[in-house]
């Protein structure tokens, strides 16, 4: 049961223009949503994240969009750049008061081959 | 900082061996956890602690086993190695607060053959 997914394996990107990548849920009980980028060889490194009570959050160059009634976050990328390349995935989490234990779990999309071209 | 620390970063057994592949932090986060990444799998739960003694089974348990016995640390033991185990492993911490990011180590990349 994939709770989060990331329906587009690979995306590709002319420098200079918007990415945008995007993530579906469906446990509506997810309250923080965060997105990673990975490099080859390295651990995933934390980019952004969002609440379930806000709709929009910007840093720098990225944006992250959640729609709640359609369990539909993305991540804008503007300008992409090279340096961008890279795998990026969403997460979730639960609210602390959540049942047993699963408060303490971060729930990962498959992930998405960003390549953007100079 | 050290932030979250795991040994080896390349490990090669044979299929029935046992292994632990080890994690440390230095954050003092309460929450740690167990993850493998496969191709189009993306990053897919082992096994997960709330707290030192707490540990609870994620999406794909079987096989491993954990322990919890200090906030620090958090050990992922292979019982008896299968070639289906071969993986990239990470571990990752974050602390016990609302809204908080997972912090992950380098991974270890895991062939059984």
């Amino acid at each position: 049961d994939q709770q989060v997914k990331q329906n587009s394996p690979s995306l590709s990107v002319q420098e200079g223009r918007i990415s945008i990548l995007n993530c579906d849920y469906t446990n509506s009980m997810f309250d923080y949503f965060l997105w990673y980028k990975k490099y080859p060889a390295e651990g995933p490194t934390f980019l952004i994240s969002i609440s379930s009570i806000k709709d929009k959050n910007e840093d720098g160059r990225f944006t992250v969009f959640l729609n709640k009634s359609a369990k539909h976050l993305s991540l804008h990328i503007v300008p992409s750049q090279p340096g961008d390349s890279a795998v990026y995935f969403c997460a979730a989490t639960l609210p602390t008061n959540a049942g047993g234990t699963s408060y303490g779990k971060l729930t990962f999309g498959q992930g998405t081959i960003l390549t953007v071209h100079p | 900082n050290a932030g979250v620390t795991q040994t080896p970063k390349f490990q090669v057994l044979k299929t029935g061996q046992s292994m632990t592949l080890q994690c440390a932090q230095d954050m003092n986060h309460e929450y740690m956890s167990w993850y493998r990444q496969d191709p189009g799998m993306g990053l897919r739960l082992i096994h997960y602690s709330v707290g030192a003694g707490i540990t609870d089974q994620g999406e794909v348990p079987n096989g491993y086993n954990v322990s919890r016995s200090t906030t620090e640390d958090f050990p992922l033991r292979l019982l008896s190695a299968a070639p289906s185990q071969t993986s990239v492993y990470f571990c990752a911490s974050r602390r016990a607060a609302m809204n908080t990011e997972a912090f992950f180590g380098q991974g270890t990349r895991l062939t059984v053959v």
